[in-house]
């Protein structure tokens, strides 16, 4: 089945740990995106990737870091220098322009 | 920049019956596309609908559909024969069409309960 997967669902970190959260694409979309989610609030873009080997910051990128080396695959990094890294995180990808797909999301906690 | 404005945190309704969410947005652009997007308990983000900004016709989804009005920068969703899988967060998405980046930009949610 065609879709998005991201791993682990929920992952745990104590604080000034590097974690790096996975996302694969079989739907052979050429961007992709990452979103933090906070309770109560909506998505907020981390990075995006249009095309394999480039990216661009979104509105909150301080204390992340991404890679694009494969189409499939737009893994995140959470940096220690991230002061508030506790949220559920959120992966995309699309055919642009159109509408977004959103896999299931990680859940990360930091301790 | 563009903003996105969802004025209503709750609302519930009975099953069967309909309602409708609100949602603004603030945008110097004219090109554009409006979603909605629910989130079930789950937390899966599902797109439900999605309107182009050039399209007068307000596009409908089996049970939903949307009002637009481009010049009141204003995108309500309706739901019609309300069900209790309905329950979710909605969120209302804004996505310009110029440059390069195609970004979405949400609002804040509204969490909607269906009764039974």
């Amino acid at each position: 089945d065609g879709g998005i997967t991201q791993s682990p669902k929920y992952l745990f970190r104590k604080e000034g740990q590097n974690v790096t959260l996975s996302c694969e694409q079989n739907l052979n979309h050429d961007a992709m995106y990452w979103y933090r989610q906070d309770p109560g609030q909506g998505l907020r873009l981390i990075y995006y990737s249009q095309i394999v080997n480039d990216f661009q910051k979104g509105d909150i990128a301080e204390g992340y870091s991404v890679s694009r080396e494969k189409k499939e695959s737009f893994p995140l990094t959470v940096t220690s220098a991230q002061k508030n890294p506790t949220a559920f995180y959120l992966c995309a990808s699309s055919i642009a322009p159109y509408e977004q797909y959103f896999g299931p999301g990680t859940r990360l906690t930091v301790t | 920049a563009q903003t996105v404005t969802q004025s209503q945190p709750e609302m519930s309704v009975q099953e069967a019956e309909t309602v409708t969410l609100s949602c603004t947005y603030d945008t110097s652009e004219n090109n554009y596309y409006l979603f909605w997007y629910k989130q079930p308990p789950s937390r899966q983000m599902i797109l439900v609908i999605r309107q182009e900004a050039y399209k007068q016709q307000n596009a409908t989804e089996n049970r939903f559909s949307v009002n637009f009005q481009k010049a009141a920068k204003s995108f309500s969703l309706k739901i019609s024969d309300s069900q209790l899988g309905d329950t979710a967060m909605y969120f209302c998405a804004f996505m310009k069409l110029s440059g390069s980046a195609r970004q979405l930009t949400f609002g804040s949610g509204t969490q909607l309960t269906v009764l039974p």
